[in-house]
């Protein structure tokens, strides 16, 4: 079975520039979550999706950043303009059912920003 | 915001040996996770414990549920080498959209 399919795995850019991260959510589940993950701060929870709705977009850490899902089977999260800061591996997870079912993790995204 | 305690931040053991993490918080979870974390890789579920005092195995993996529900513990029993990476608690906030509040991990290392 497929799992959470996250792209580019690895990405290189210079601060200033748009990053366009992307995520593909196991078929069928309705809840799609974006993380990221340092080594200061462990796993954080960035904005999560319900049925393509954002429901919670609290740990959106400016305005620089951006999430959106067209639609169930597809998710990006943007950052404009890029700073050194938000070098990190962000994660895109997704959850069918309810809160009480497990979040299923891609491989992630290595963001370096020079 | 919530916090989930994870330590210490390094364990190192002998092939074979059992091992057993805590995990704690100040605040009450509904729900507690434990996933590993191998390099290059998402965190990938180990173990889910929904009710207080629930002991779930899963192989060589036991965890449980804290009867206060502030706390967690992972057992590894009879480590082999393809133990090590990073092991994580999550708690579930019982209310504010049921988010996850992961801890800062544990790197296992397993010498054989």
């Amino acid at each position: 079975d497929a799992g959470v399919i996250q792209s580019p795995r690895h990405e290189v850019t210079e601060m200033g520039q748009e990053v366009t991260l992307r995520c593909k959510p196991i078929s069928g589940h309705n809840s799609l979550f974006w993380y990221r993950q340092t080594m200061m701060r462990g796993l954080e929870l960035l904005i999560y999706f319900n049925n393509n709705v954002p429901i919670d977009d609290s740990g959106m850490p400016e305005d620089r950043f951006s999430a959106k899902m067209p639609n169930a089977s597809f998710s990006t999260l943007k950052i404009q303009p890029s700073e050194p800061r938000d070098s990190a591996v962000y994660f895109c997870a997704s959850r069918l059912g309810g809160p009480l079912r497990p979040q299923h993790f891609g491989d992630g995204t290595r963001l370096s920003i020079l | 915001g919530q916090q989930l305690n994870q330590s210490p931040q390094s364990m190192f053991i002998q092939e074979g040996e059992d091992v057993s993490m805590n995990c704690t918080s100040s605040s009450i979870f509904n729900t507690w996770l434990w996933y590993k974390q191998e390099p290059g890789e998402g965190p990938v579920l180990l173990i889910a414990l929904y009710k207080a005092g629930e002991l779930t195995s899963n192989g060589r993996l036991t965890a449980q549920f804290g009867i206060t529900r502030k706390d967690s513990f992972l057992n590894i029993s009879a480590s082999i080498p393809s133990d090590v990476g990073i092991y994580f608690c999550a708690g579930q906030d019982p209310g504010a959209n049921s988010k996850l509040t992961f801890g800062k991990g544990i790197t296992l290392s397993v010498r054989p």
